[in-house]
């Protein structure tokens, strides 16, 4: 089945813990990309990757990291989440970005 | 922020009825695609239209574009119960995406 795996579903930590959120995909997509959405605020986009070791900035990346060693994995990091980087999280794959997403299901993160 | 905005923010309609919901964005586009979200899930594609098209059927679904209004609509025709749920215009530009803010339906059985 085509899918966009995203662990873990939900994760509550402290501030200054260094965690990471892993995100595969098995369509051979190149562009993959994360989103937080926050209520009110819709879903804004933090980093996007169009192929292997190449990432750019969306339009909240302050604060995560990301990486793309693999054409198949996209992970996000928070190397010192705070409370403010609580929210729902969800990455998303697209052939060459130009059409429809396959989301995951997303990660429930809150920062204590 | 280039983020496209829907409106209405919320519809309620009665089962059978349409549903009509709007998306107005800022800048140029690629193409423009319209998603659904069931409570806190992962948002589901629904339909895209290139930015050289002015109209595209799915199913149950219209979408149309004006480019020089910059804006768009959803159509569900015939609504379902099923159908409550949020859903989101995404522009593309470059190789950006931008969502809006959303416009929850709720469909009446």
């Amino acid at each position: 089945e085509a899918q966009v795996t995203q662990n873990p579903r939900y994760l509550i930590t402290v501030t200054g813990k260094k965690l990471t959120v892993t995100c595969s995909q098995n369509m051979n997509h190149e562009y993959m990309s994360w989103y937080r959405q926050d209520p009110g605020l819709g879903l804004r986009q933090i980093y996007y990757s169009m192929n292997v070791e190449v990432t750019d900035k969306g339009d909240v990346p302050e604060g995560y990291k990301v990486s793309r060693k693999e054409k198949r994995n996209f992970p996000l990091i928070l190397e010192s989440p705070s409370p403010n980087q609580t929210s729902l999280y969800f990455c998303a794959s697209s052939f060459l970005g130009y059409y429809g997403y396959t989301f995951g299901s997303g990660t429930r993160l809150t920062v204590v | 922020s280039q983020q496209g905005e829907e409106d209405p923010q919320a519809l309620s309609i009665q089962e059978g009825e349409n549903a009509t919901m709007n998306c107005s964005y800022k800048t140029s586009i690629n193409n423009l695609q319209w998603y659904r979200q069931n409570s806190g899930r992962g948002l589901v594609h629904l339909i895209l239209i290139r930015s050289n098209e002015r109209e595209k059927h799915s199913g149950r679904l219209r979408v149309t574009l004006d480019t020089s209004k910059k804006s768009s609509s959803l159509l569900i025709t015939a609504s379902r119960a099923a159908d409550t749920a949020s859903y989101f215009c995404a522009t593309n530009t470059g190789n950006q995406f931008y969502f809006g803010t959303g416009t929850s339906l709720t469909v009446i059985p």
